[in-house]
C-alpha cells in the first residue's frame, strides 16, 4: 500500500535534547512538507522540499533542521534551540509543487517535552 | 500578505445542513483547499476550488468566489461522524505548493 508513515506516534523528550522525527513516503512524490499544529490552531509550515538535496524554510523554521538525501525520506530534527517544541507534527507530500496536486498527510507525531 | 480566517467553533444538529465560511486575503492566489481533521489524526482532503462556483461531492460541497476572497464548505445530512475540525487552506502565486492554513473550524454535531 502506498502512503506516508511517520514515527514514532508519541515522543517524549527532556529539555535540552535534540530529537529527530521520521517521515517516509512510497508514493514517489517529489515535494515534502513539515507542519506544526498547536491545540486549537491551524497548521504552520516549518520546512519544505521540492526536490532531493534541496529544501527551504517555511514560516517557523527557527529551532528546526531537515535533510532530503533521498526522495522517500524527509526527517525533521527538533533542536534544543526550539523554545516551545511540544506540539503535533505533521508531514505531507505531493506529486509536484503544483498547486493542483493535493497534499497527503502522514498520521503525525505528538512530541511532548518534559 | 496572506491571511485565512474562519470561525473557531460551530454546532449543528444531526440531519441538518451547515455552512462553514472562509475568507482570505492573499497577494496572488491560486486555489483553495478544504481538509477534514478528526481529533489527534491527520487532515484528509475534502475539496479543491480554483474557479468560481460550486463543486459538489456527495454530502459535501465547496464554493469559491475569487473576487470576494470567500469560500464556504457545505455539509448536508449531517452525521455524528462529521464532528471534526475543518481546515481551509490557500496558496499564493509562488507556485511552490506551500499552503497557508486557517486556524480551523471545530464542528460539533449533536443528536
Amino acid at each position: 500500500d502506498g502512503g506516508i508513515t511517520q514515527s514514532p506516534k508519541y515522543l517524549f523528550r527532556k529539555e535540552g535534547q535534540n530529537v529527530t522525527l521520521s517521515c517516509e513516503q512510497n508514493l514517489n512524490h517529489d515535494a515534502m512538507y513539515w507542519y506544526r499544529q498547536d491545540p486549537g490552531q491551524g497548521l504552520r509550515l516549518i520546512y519544505y522540499s521540492q526536490i532531493v538535496n534541496d529544501f527551504q524554510k517555511g514560516d517557523i523554521a527557527e529551532g528546526y533542521s531537515v535533510s532530503r538525501e533521498k526522495k522517500e525520506s524527509f526527517p525533521l530534527t527538533v533542536t534544543s534551540a526550539q523554545k516551545n517544541p511540544t506540539a503535533f507534527y505533521l508531514c505531507a507530500s505531493t506529486d509536484s509543487s503544483h498547486l493542483r496536486d493535493t497534499q497527503y498527510f502522514g498520521p503525525g507525531t505528538r512530541l511532548t517535552v518534559l | 500578505g496572506q491571511n485565512i480566517d474562519q470561525p473557531t467553533e460551530m454546532t449543528a444538529t444531526e440531519g441538518a445542513i451547515v455552512q462553514i465560511n472562509c475568507t482570505y486575503q492573499t497577494s496572488g492566489f491560486n486555489g483553495l483547499f478544504w481538509y477534514q481533521q478528526h481529533a489527534g489524526e491527520a487532515p484528509t482532503f475534502l475539496s479543491y476550488n480554483v474557479l468560481d462556483g460550486l463543486e459538489e461531492k456527495g454530502r459535501f460541497s465547496s464554493f469559491l468566489s475569487r473576487s470576494k476572497g470567500y469560500s464556504y464548505l457545505l455539509l448536508k445530512e449531517l452525521q455524528m461522524k462529521d464532528s471534526a475540525s475543518y481546515l481551509c487552506a490557500g496558496e499564493g502565486s509562488s507556485n511552490t505548493g506551500k499552503l497557508i492554513f486557517g486556524q480551523g473550524t471545530t464542528l460539533q454535531v449533536k443528536p
